[in-house]
């Protein structure tokens, strides 16, 4: 089982340049979620998705956009990257409500 | 959001109990308490949660105090690949299942 897929792995980008993180999960989850994780900090939320067609905001939520393509695929964009948005961003989902959250590899960004 | 109070690491034996405490004294009464680990260059993955009542399942147990200020992740048996980051999280419902992490406890199992 492929669970939650995040594409790029990794990814060096330059001050201004844009991008999107993909995230797919094949579990027929309906919440979806975006986190980042800086150098010996936990994970903060960045965007969330609680169902198909449905987006809010997160802790962090400035310099991001976000889309929920599907069902399946939650896209996460940096229009204009900034050194501070280096970090590991990881993709979630869950069935709903307070059960379990199966979290992808994490894609590590660079932006120099 | 409520917050939990965790120490920053522990340390434990190979094939021991390990105790992992959790402060969380500002819990609401709906407030579901969650443990994820996050092992080295990979993503958490879910350990256990609960609400009031102690649970069990094939990875731990989680241990709840009866006013609901604190709780105990249990693992029966460190084994080396239990050496992880450990957080304690009290999720917040609103839509969906905001998870706000804190700076876990990182568990050192010695062989």
């Amino acid at each position: 089982n492929a669970g939650v897929t995040q594409t790029p792995k990794f990814q060096v980008l330059k001050t201004g340049q844009s991008m999107t993180l993909q995230c797919a999960q094949d579990m027929n989850h309906n919440s979806m979620y975006w986190y980042r994780q800086d150098p010996g900090m936990g994970l903060r939320l960045i965007y969330y998705s609680a169902s198909e067609g449905t987006t809010d905001k997160g802790e962090v939520p400035n310099g991001y956009n976000v889309s929920r393509l599907n069902k399946r695929e939650f896209s996460l964009r940096l229009e204009s990257a900034a050194p501070s948005q280096t970090s590991v961003y990881f993709c979630a989902s869950n069935r709903q409500g307070n059960t379990e959250a199966f979290f992808g590899q994490g894609t590590r960004l660079t932006v120099v | 959001d409520a917050k939990t109070t965790q120490p920053n690491s522990m340390e434990s034996n190979e094939e021991e109990p390990v105790h992992l405490p959790c402060n969380h004294s500002t819990i609401s009464g709906t407030d579901y308490i969650h443990w994820y680990r996050q092992l080295p260059s990979q993503g958490p993955e879910y350990v256990i949660h609960g609400l009031t009542s102690n649970v069990n399942n094939r990875m731990a147990s989680l241990a709840i105090a009866e006013d609901r200020k604190s709780s105990t992740l249990i693992l029966h048996r460190a084994t080396l690949r239990d050496a992880a980051v450990y957080y304690c999280i009290l999720s917040v419902l609103a839509g969906a299942q905001k998870l706000v992490f804190g700076q876990g406890t990182r568990l050192t199992i010695n062989p």
